[in-house]
C-alpha cells in the first residue's frame, strides 16, 4: 500500500511570495490533516478534512493560509504571502474516518521543509 | 485543550541498553500514537494504543488510560534507534485531532 505523498520536499522563497504544497493521501482514507512543525517542536494541526469538507481549521492563520481539497483526495496548501515565522516543516496526514470516538489511527507523509528568507 | 508532557527531554544511551520513554496526558483519550521521527523527518509509525499494551520486536507499549500516562519501551538499543520519539492524543472531546508532546530526544551511541 503506497503512503501519503507529498511535493515538493523542500522550498525556499523570500519574505511576502507565494507557495503552495501538494499532498496525495492513502488510497481510501477519507480525512485528510496538514500540520505545522516548527523546528525542536512536535507537530501541530492546521486544518482536518472529511472528504472535500472542513472539519477543524481553528488553528488555521486564514489571513494567510488556505487549504482546498476539491474532489475528496489530493489537498493543497498555500501561504500568501509568507512570512519569516513560516519556516518549518509542513506535514501532511491521512486516516479512515469509523465516527467521532472510533480507530483514526493517522499515517503521515515525508514532509515539505519550507524555508522563508 | 488536551496537554500532553514527554519526559525526558533528552536521553544518551550506549548500545544494547534499555530505555523507557514516558508519555502524560491531562484528559480522556480516544487515540494514542507513538511515533519515531528519523534523521530525514520522517514520522514512522510505532504503535495506536488507547489503552492496554502492545508489543512489535524490541518495542512495547502501555497505555493506563484511567491514570493518563503512557509508557514506550525500548529493549536492545541500536543506534538505527536514535530520533526523536512523539507521543500523540486525540483528546475525546477535539475529534481526529492529534496534540503532540514536545518529543524525546534519543540518542544511542555505538
Amino acid at each position: 500500500e503506497a503512503g501519503v505523498a507529498q511535493s515538493p520536499r523542500y522550498k525556499i522563497i523570500e519574505k511576502r511570495q507565494s507557495v503552495a504544497f501538494w499532498c496525495n493521501p492513502i488510497s481510501g482514507h477519507a480525512t485528510l490533516y496538514w500540520y505545522q512543525q516548527i523546528l525542536g517542536q512536535g507537530p501541530k494541526l492546521l486544518i482536518q478534512f472529511q472528504n472535500n469538507g472542513v472539519v477543524d481549521d481553528s488553528q488555521l492563520p486564514k489571513d494567510r493560509f488556505s487549504a482546498e481539497r476539491l474532489k475528496g483526495v489530493d489537498s493543497t496548501l498555500k501561504i500568501q504571502p509568507a512570512k519569516l515565522e513560516d519556516s518549518a516543516v509542513y506535514l501532511c496526514a491521512s486516516s479512515h474516518y469509523r465516527g467521532r470516538s472510533a480507530y483514526n489511527e493517522q499515517f503521515f507523509g515525508p514532509g515539505t521543509r519550507l524555508t522563508v528568507l | 485543550g488536551i496537554q500532553v508532557e514527554q519526559s525526558p527531554p533528552d536521553l544518551i544511551l550506549q548500545e544494547g541498553a534499555n530505555s523507557t520513554l514516558r508519555c502524560n496526558f491531562s484528559d480522556s483519550v480516544n487515540n494514542l500514537q507513538w511515533f519515531h521521527q528519523n534523521p530525514w523527518g520522517q514520522l514512522i509509525n510505532l504503535f495506536y494504543i488507547p489503552s492496554g499494551t502492545k508489543q512489535n520486536g524490541r518495542l512495547s507499549a502501555t497505555t493506563v488510560a484511567t491514570e493518563r500516562y503512557s509508557l514506550l519501551y525500548i529493549s536492545s538499543s541500536q543506534t538505527t534507534d536514535s530520533g526523536v520519539y512523539f507521543c500523540a492524543v486525540g483528546g475525546k472531546t477535539s475529534g481526529s485531532r492529534l496534540t503532540f508532546g514536545e518529543g524525546t530526544q534519543l540518542t544511542v551511541n555505538p
